[in-house]
């Protein structure tokens, strides 16, 4: 099975600030035959279910602001909220689906204001 | 526009069964996989289950395999999750998740419900 580790376990940011939240799988989620990286970012607020921000590693979900981006390759992937807003206060999660019969999530990651 | 509604959660005495539903609309159920994730109280996600458009594929994660069945009705649109041996590590909220693929999906969840809570507890 891969196992997904993310990095810090949660964070405080000012608001305006930038935001970075690593996630490393343990094995390549690159496959050669597309060259797509089968990684997810999920947002989950309070009391609300998950929603999907990113897919193929670096592809913004449909309405999601572009403050969100998404990098990395291979093992190591990163998510970068340019400029931290209220209202992205969240745990983030990061999954792979390289494994589409066996998903599996990283720990998550809770940001909050400074 | 797409909507999932799970229902079924309750508070359940150790080692009894339970069966979680999931309603689907405004997509085409029967072209989709989907999926079951939990997340316990404080906790982060964990992916259960998932079957396949048809239901010719099924497949579980290791720490609910042989105690949940996942099904689908798709003449009801409804996904369900059938919980036995309950124990109370199983206390969680359920998702249902909607894979962005259709027929066997990629495993990519681009739409969830609210979830019910199951808790399990003497």
């Amino acid at each position: 099975d891969i196992v997904m580790t993310q990095s810090p376990d949660s964070l405080a940011v000012s608001l305006g600030e930038r935001v970075i939240v690593n996630c490393r799988s343990s094995q390549s989620l690159l496959y050669s035959s597309n060259f797509k990286n089968y990684l997810a970012w999920y947002q989950q607020k309070p009391g609300q279910p998950p929603k999907l921000l990113i897919y193929w590693a670096t592809m913004r979900e449909s309405g999601v602001p572009d403050r969100f981006s998404g990098s990395g390759s291979g093992t190591d992937f990163t998510l970068t909220i340019s400029s931290l807003q209220a209202e992205d206060v969240a745990v983030y999660y990061c999954q792979q689906y390289y494994s589409s019969v066996s998903v599996s999530f990283g720990g998550g990651t809770k940001v909050e204001i400074k | 526009q797409v909507q999932l509604v799970e229902s079924g959660g309750t508070v359940v005495q150790p080692g009894r069964s339970l069966r979680l539903s999931c309603a689907g609309s405004g997509f085409m159920f029967k072209d989709y996989g989907i999926h079951w994730v939990r997340q316990a109280p404080g906790k982060g996600l964990e992916w259960l289950a998932v079957i396949s458009y048809d239901a010719s594929n099924i497949f579980y994660a290791d720490s609910v395999k042989g105690r949940f069945i996942i099904s689908r009705d798709n003449s009801r649109n409804t996904l369900f999750l059938q919980l036995t041996s309950l124990r109370p590590e199983d206390t969680a909220v359920y998702y249902c998740a909607k894979d962005r693929g259709n027929g066997y999906g990629w495993g990519l969840l681009e739409f969830w419900g609210q979830g019910t809570l199951v808790t399990v507890s003497s």
